[in-house]
Order: structure tokens, then C-alpha cells, then sequence
């Protein structure tokens, strides 16, 4: 069973510019969840999703949005990049809710300069 | 609001000895669950042990278990015959069980560094 696959694994942008990363959950999986990780703020939650639906957002300013497709992948957006965005972004997968196991990819790196 | 605190930024432990990490938590809720994960240099995180909070047996798998202290909100990682592998940052994250939801709260993590 292939695990969560987020792509690209590395990204350099330049501040102003857009960004766009992708999380593919594990077969089966409906709940995907997005987190930023940065040494000074630690592992910060931005937002879940379930059947295409966000269902919860982190303290995130608006610059900072997602969405989910029917076959359950997910992506992230970051407009108007700032270089404090520069973090590893991490995603989750969950078969549902309530007492299931979180599965993480192994991460973005996001370089902003 | 749910919050999660680790006081030990890093912590060292011999090959073959055991270490614990601490953990503290605070919430009002009554039902949710906790849980340790490990982050190696590969930066994946892998899920080491859960524990539902209504059950008052400490969770337990292999060389990992917890103590579980719900009245104190604290909640430790015992790691048994450490081995090198062990070597990682460790987070504690909460989970409310409530709300249909999925989100981690993490706490800053501790760094464990295994000795041969």
C-alpha cells in the first residue's frame, strides 16, 4: 500500500510569487490535513479536509487556502509569499475521523528568498 | 484551547538504557486521545504510540510505553533498550476526540540523541 506523497519534495520561490503543493493520501483515505513546521513556531496546524470539504482551519491568514478533489488528493496554495512562509509543510491522512491513524508524507521543503 | 508542552528541548541516553520524555497538557475536555511521534532526519513523522484517554492502561508497544496521568495531564515516553535508531525529535500531540475532527495540536518537541 503506497503511503502519502507529497510533491514536490523541494521549492525555491521568490517573495510575491504563488505556490502550490500536492499531498496524494493513502488509497481509501477521505481526511487530509496540512501542517507548517518551522523552528521557531514548531508544527502549526493550517487546515483539514474530508470529502472535499475543509472541515477546520488553523489561525492562518487568508493568503494561506486549500481544496480537495474527489479522488481525495489535496492541495495547498500560498499567494503573495513572504519569507517567513519558508517552512517544511507536511500533510496527513486519516481513513476517517474519531480513533484512526494519522499517516504523514514526508514533507515540502519551501525556500522563499 | 487545548495546549501541549514538552520542557526538554533535548535529552541524551546510552545505548541499551532507557530514557523517559515528559509531556504535559491542557485542556477541558473529558474524551481525546494523545500520542508520541518520532521525526528522524528524513523528516517524515512516524506515529510511535497512542493512548485513548478513557482508558486508564497505559499504552504499551515493545521497547515504547507511556505513563499515563490524566488528573495531572502529563504524559510520558518510556523508551526500553535504546538503540541507535532511537535517535530522533520526538513530539507529543493531542487529539480531541470530540468534533469530527483530525487535527494535531503538537508540542516544540524533544531531540534525543542515542550514545553507543
Amino acid at each position: 500500500k503506497a503511503g502519502v506523497t507529497q510533491t514536490p519534495r523541494y521549492l525555491i520561490k521568490t517573495r510575491g510569487q504563488q505556490v502550490t503543493l500536492s499531498c496524494s493520501p493513502i488509497s481509501g483515505h477521505r481526511s487530509v490535513s496540512w501542517y507548517q513546521q518551522t523552528p521557531g513556531q514548531g508544527l502549526q496546524f493550517l487546515f483539514e479536509y474530508f470529502s472535499e470539504t475543509q472541515r477546520n482551519k488553523g489561525n492562518f491568514p487568508g493568503r494561506f487556502s486549500g481544496r480537495q478533489f474527489s479522488n481525495s488528493r489535496s492541495e495547498m496554495n500560498v499567494s503573495t509569499l513572504e519569507l517567513g512562509d519558508s517552512a517544511l509543510y507536511l500533510c496527513a491522512s486519516s481513513f476517517g475521523s474519531g480513533n484512526t491513524e494519522a499517516f504523514f508524507g514526508q514533507g515540502t521543503r519551501l525556500t522563499v528568498v | 484551547a487545548q495546549t501541549v508542552t514538552q520542557s526538554q528541548p533535548e535529552m541524551s541516553v546510552q545505548e541499551a538504557e532507557t530514557v523517559t520524555l515528559s509531556c504535559t497538557y491542557d485542556t477541558s475536555e473529558s474524551d481525546y486521545y494523545l500520542f508520541w511521534y518520532k521525526q528522524p532526519p528524513s523528516r517524515q513523522m512516524i506515529l510511535v504510540i497512542r493512548q485513548e484517554a478513557y482508558k486508564q492502561q497505559n499504552a504499551t508497544e515493545n521497547r515504547f510505553s507511556v505513563n499515563f496521568q490524566k488528573a495531572a495531564k502529563s504524559f510520558s515516553l518510556k523508551i526500553s533498550d535504546s538503540q541507535l535508531g532511537d535517535a530522533a525529535m520526538y513530539f507529543c500531540a493531542y487529539r480531541s476526540a470530540g468534533g469530527a475532527t483530525n487535527k494535531l495540536i503538537f508540542g516544540t518537541g524533544t531531540l534525543l540523541a542515542v550514545q553507543p
